[in-house]
């Protein structure tokens, strides 16, 4: 199974920062990696597919790059509603995996 | 607009089989698969398997061959998921999603709202 690794595993920031996720996979999976938010309670939500497209209906302050094993999630400017766990995702082979998530906490 | 709906909470004891249900609407169920995807307590997100709405093939993860059945009814647009002789190690949160794409577990537009299934004697 292809590991996912992210960092931080969690992260305090103050509104309206710029703030970054890292996702390294255990090898190369192309641009298949999706990016969930899940606040406390409920189900994930999609935010960003195929590396870099953002999921309709998504703000555009959050964008996502990268290919190969190196992914990057950023969160432009960030608002009290972005307090939430953020996971990153492979589908490039079966079974798809998850990373461990990354905690974004409101400094 | 596209729902998934999964039923309600359940408690087991080990050893036991449950069922969870997964119906869906606002979209054409034959059009889609869906994955199972559950989430211990505190922890984080696993994939358990996939199902085509269109013609019931599976695709299961490894670790839960020949403890767990995934079906659907396409006459209700129901998914099912069934998982037997369960652990306490199987106490988690269980999500219905949708496969965004035609292909078994790619990412998962659409989630259910969760089903918590206990495993305690």
């Amino acid at each position: 199974d292809i590991q996912m690794t992210q960092s931080p595993s969690s992260l305090s920031a103050s509104v309206g920062d710029r703030v970054t996720i890292t996702c390294q996979a255990s090898q190369d999976i192309s641009n298949y990696l999706t990016w969930y938010q899940q606040k406390p309670g409920k189900a994930p939500k999609l935010l960003i597919y195929d590396a870099s497209n953002l999921e309709t209906g998504v703000p555009s302050r959050f964008s996502g790059s990268g290919s190969g094993t190196d992914f990057t999630f950023t969160i432009s400017s960030l608002q009290p509603e972005d307090i939430a766990t953020y996971y990153c995702q492979q589908y490039d082979n079966l079974p798809p995996t998850f990373g461990q998530g990354t905690r974004l906490e409101i400094k | 607009q596209v729902q998934l709906v999964q039923s309600g909470p359940e408690v087991k004891k080990p050893g036991a089989s449950v069922k969870v249900s997964c119906k869906a609407s606002g979209y054409t169920f034959t059009s889609y698969g869906i994955s199972w995807v559950r989430q211990a307590p505190g922890q984080g997100l696993e994939w358990m398997g996939w199902i085509s709405a269109y013609n019931g093939n599976t695709n299961y993860v490894q670790k839960l061959q020949g403890r767990v059945t995934m079906t659907t009814d396409t006459s209700t647009s129901t998914a099912y998921m069934e998982l037997r002789s369960l652990r306490s190690d199987d106490t988690a949160v269980y999500y219905c999603v949708r496969d965004a794409r035609a292909v078994a577990g790619t990412f998962f537009d659409y989630w259910g709202q969760g089903t918590l299934v206990t495993v305690s004697s």
